[in-house]
């Protein structure tokens, strides 16, 4: 059974760098790529970006300029960094795996499961 | 971006009985050379993540209830849980998987009449 836990800082001033880590225990890690989604108060969800098992990224482009999604395949970890927050960033961020291929060999990004959830505050 | 719009935004349904969501991609999400639609569907009850259903617009994720169907094609899908129980209280996404950004809809909230 895969589960993925998080952490980071939950409090944050404007200005400040936002950091998350998503340990993944159970199962390959390499197989899948990692997804890092997040979900205001109150609001829908808005997906951050992904990295595969090498390296390989992909953002959202109204976050590109200021993610950076790493991982560290030694201890089955992945992290996010997101740059000179704002109050806009406050959320709910979650970690995610995604199979990026199915069964059949069909390129998928759905996500499950999903990390707990780490509440994420910008204020002065 | 693909844009999803789900209607209604919220939902309430007497238990026992039907309940369906709709969702709506602003532009196809069928990928003609596999013939599949690029749709999921989740589910997400207070304080949690979300919960993988559906994925394939259609098929159902492992362990999840066979009250719980998706269909649909293109840009048009549907939710339905054919007997509500007391535990489908949520709030419910659909998302898209046919393009990066990959975009979800704005959610429909489903409560007990």
């Amino acid at each position: 059974q895969v589960q993925l836990q998080q952490w980071g800082a939950g409090l944050l001033k404007p200005s400040e760098t936002l950091s998350l880590t998503c340990a993944v225990y159970g199962g390959s890690f390499s197989a899948y790529y990692w997804s890092w989604i997040r979900q205001p108060p109150g609001k829908g969800l808005e997906w951050i970006g992904e990295i595969d098992h090498s390296g390989g990224t992909t953002y959202n482009p109204s976050l590109k300029s200021r993610v950076t999604i790493s991982i560290d395949t030694s201890k089955n970890q992945f992290s996010l960094n997101l740059s000179s927050v704002t109050a806009a960033d406050t959320a709910v961020y979650y970690c995610a795996r995604d199979p990026y291929y199915d069964s059949s060999g069909n390129e998928v990004n759905w996500f499950d499961p999903w990390g707990q959830g780490t509440l994420v505050t910008v204020s002065s | 971006d693909i844009v999803m719009t789900q209607s209604p935004d919220s939902l309430a349904v007497s238990l026992g009985e039907r309940a369906t969501i709709n969702c709506k991609s602003s532009q196809s999400v069928l990928y003609r050379s596999n013939n599949k639609n690029y749709l999921a569907w989740y589910q997400q009850k207070p304080g949690q993540p979300p919960q993988l259903l559906i994925y394939w617009a259609s098929t159902r994720e492992s362990g999840v209830p066979d009250r719980f169907s998706g269909s649909g094609s293109g840009t048009d899908f549907t939710l339905t849980i054919s007997s509500l129980q007391a535990e489908d209280v949520a709030v419910y996404y659909c998302q898209q998987y046919y393009t990066t950004p990959i975009t979800f809809g704005q959610g429909t909230r489903l409560e007990i009449k």
